[in-house]
């Protein structure tokens, strides 16, 4: 049973287009939702969070909007780069579970000149 | 400053021959440590998770086994490895919020 998923196992965008990578979970618990980006051979690196008291974080090109009614949430790339290009994965906690994650199964952005 | 290392890099076995990866962690203590696999084309597999000394739990069983024999040192064995242990192995360490992860292990079995 995926508590977190990404339905999207690809995404194929334009450079200097906006990317937007969606995120489902089903535990109602979770209350911190995380994004890590991933090159191949290299580990995750931390891109963004967000917490269930808010419904927008921004960063840079990076924002996060969180719909706790739906159990969504998405990750916006704008402007896209050619080095967004990577394996982006989705993650939640809880916090009556310490500091596991669960994650989600990713989604493979690419970028094109 | 607080660095995780995971060695060796990329590693190529024979079927059934023994494996260890080691993950250490610098610059903090009692961190929560985890053993993930990424298998090709997959998501993240949580392994095994450790909050002390001596204590791992197992999310998936398996032909792998993990050790923490000390308070930032986290070892994944095997006695005997598969050719489905095939993957990239990610050690991660937690404090508070979010993970950082290893630079990874790529292990092919042949």
């Amino acid at each position: 049973d995926q508590q977190v998923k990404q339905n999207s196992p690809s995404l194929s965008v334009q450079e200097g287009r906006i990317s937007i990578l969606n995120c489902d979970y089903t535990n109602s618990m979770f209350d911190y939702f995380l994004w890590y980006k991933k090159y191949p051979a290299e580990g995750p690196t931390f891109l963004i969070s967000i917490s269930s008291i808010k419904d927008k974080n921004e960063d840079g090109r990076f924002t996060v909007f969180l719909n706790k009614s739906a159990k969504h949430l998405s990750l916006h790339i704008v402007p896209s780069q050619p080095g967004d290009s990577a394996v982006y994965f989705c993650a939640a906690s809880a916090g009556n579970a310490g500091n596991m994650l669960t994650f989600g199964g990713g989604t493979r952005l690419m970028v094109k000149p | 400053s607080q660095t995780i290392h995971q060695w060796p890099a990329t590693l190529v076995q024979p079927v059934g021959s023994p494996l260890s990866l080691e993950c250490t962690v610098e610059g903090t203590s009692n961190p929560n440590l985890y053993w993930y696999r990424q298998a090709a084309g997959r998501g993240l597999q949580l392994l095994f998770y450790s909050v002390g000394i001596g204590q791992i739990s197992s999310e998936v069983p398996q032909n792998l086994s993990a050790s923490r024999p000390q308070d930032r040192q986290f070892i994944l064995s095997s006695k005997k490895l598969l050719l489905s242990d095939s993957g990239f192995y990610l050690c991660a360490w937690s404090v508070r919020g979010g993970y950082t992860f290893g630079s990874g292990t790529r292990l092919t079995v042949v």
